[in-house]
């Protein structure tokens, strides 16, 4: 079963921050948080992940709480192309099986 | 970045026929390969574990002799669904990894069985 839970859906205006928020309250001491993407008909996307503390690239920034029993996946100013399922997935390593949840649906509005 | 393709990127067999899904590390070298598989409107579902040069490991409920798994180099693993029906149809998709660093997920496979 997946560790984490998260919204089912959310809508986001085009040009605004998307904020998707992830709950991992079992999280352990050695488990980071990954997070990926699934455009409509592909595979997944990587995006981002962090262990405590945050993390910034290109796509995305990731801001976990200090008790890392929760983070936010804020990605800056979403376009139409980020429409997607955003999965918040708990591993101890980018190379281990990643057990997906239902993840959520975001829809960026124009 | 690290590129896996799969091929076919969609397939039409009938039903009771045997269709091969091929996933390729195509610039690394794959230790390890999942194969997953996504229904409509669902969330991805983890069906195999491949390890280069052993058998796979099937997770709970994947029946092993209905999907074939062969991962007989670093760079290629294949999915073979035997005897195919119509609720075989699905979105297959392979990730790979070296595993010391990053796993990149392939592009997924459209199969459909009519």
């Amino acid at each position: 079963d997946a560790k984490t839970t998260q919204p089912t859906s959310m809508d986001c205006a085009e040009g605004r921050a998307a904020n998707l928020p992830c709950n991992h309250s079992t999280i352990s001491g050695n488990e980071y948080v990954y997070w990926y993407r699934q455009i409509h008909s592909q595979g997944p996307q990587y995006i981002i992940h962090g262990l405590k503390n945050n993390e910034t690239n290109e796509m995305a920034s990731l801001i976990i709480t200090e008790d890392r029993k929760s983070s936010t996946l804020i990605l800056p100013h979403a376009t139409l192309r980020d429409t997607a399922v955003y999965y918040c997935i708990v591993n101890q390593a980018s190379y281990d099986k990643v057990i997906f949840g239902p993840g959520t649906s975001l829809s960026v509005i124009p | 970045g690290a590129v896996v393709s799969q091929h076919p990127s969609r397939v039409i067999c009938k039903s009771g026929t045997s269709v091969k899904i091929e996933c390729r590390s195509l610039d690394f070298q794959a230790t390890t390969m999942f194969w997953y598989r996504q229904f409509p409107k669902k969330s991805l579902m983890l069906m195999a574990t491949s390890n280069e040069g052993s058998k796979a490991t099937y997770e709970q409920g994947v029946e092993k002799d209905k999907f074939l798994i062969n991962h007989a180099s670093l760079t290629l693993s294949t999915l073979t669904v035997t005897s195919a029906h119509p609720e075989d149809s699905s979105f297959y998709i392979c990730s790979a990894t070296d595993g010391a660093y990053e796993q990149y997920f392939g592009p997924g496979t459209r199969l459909t069985v009519t």
